[in-house]
């Protein structure tokens, strides 16, 4: 699985919008682009994932660009409970491959 | 629909003893991935089981095994515990066909082991 580049940590203020930057580079065009989170002492929960269109749900919208070696997780109005490590993955999808590569993430602090 | 259950949620064991840890995934689901969390490796794969076999490994060594029941209920073992095995054992069910993969996992609140 192609590796992914997160900034660290990052602060939003409540109602905006938060932009999660990723790169991956490297990525295969058979690789899609996963976006799991991790609120303190919980489980990581599903967000999103795309291949090379953008996509939105319920949570949040996924911007990938037309390269591929970039994406954003835009969460649009962030609130406290969106506090928590986002985490940007990209994997093989298909042929039996249940295995998610976590980085070390980006630590989204929601700003009251 | 209840969601993936772990058990126990803690557990302290002492250093030569072996753990088995439990989960139970989504019902329908038939796949179970294992994966470990520590401060300085971060979440790391261990295994996954479908169908009851083994399909994918991680890079762990072979104290640490697991299994899946007919049930898809799955149990890891972890043997001479050591004390870099203190971590968060996290497992996630979800629901893939037998060549395919799945679009979104479903962790359980894990199992917080320490050793000492």
């Amino acid at each position: 699985d192609a590796k992914t580049t997160q900034p660290t940590s990052m602060d939003c203020a409540e109602g905006r919008a938060a932009n999660l930057p990723c790169n991956h580079s490297t990525i295969s065009g058979n690789e899609y682009v996963y976006w799991y989170r991790q609120i303190h002492s919980q489980g990581p929960q599903y967000i999103i994932h795309g291949l090379k269109n953008n996509e939105t749900n319920e949570m949040a919208s996924l911007i990938i660009t037309e390269d591929r070696k970039s994406s954003t997780l835009i969460l649009p109005h962030a609130t406290l409970r969106d506090t928590a490590v986002y985490y940007c993955i990209v994997r093989v999808a298909g042929f039996g491959n249940e295995k998610l590569t976590f980085g070390t993430g980006t630590r989204l602090t929601i700003i009251p | 629909k209840a969601g993936v259950t772990q058990t126990p949620r803690y557990l302290i064991k002492t250093r030569g003893q072996q753990v088995t840890l439990s989960c139970s995934p989504i019902s329908g689901h038939r796949s179970v991935s294992w994966y470990q969390q520590t401060p300085g490796q971060g979440l790391q794969f261990l295994f996954e089981y479908f169908s009851e076999t083994q399909r994918n490994k991680g890079n762990f060594p072979g104290r640490f095994s697991g299994r899946q029941f007919s049930n898809s209920r799955s149990e890891m073992n972890v043997s001479t515990l050591e004390l870099g095995d203190s971590a968060l054992y996290l497992c996630a069910s979800s629901y893939r066909t037998s060549g395919g993969s799945s679009n979104e996992q479903f962790f359980g609140p894990g199992t917080r082991l320490t050793v000492l």
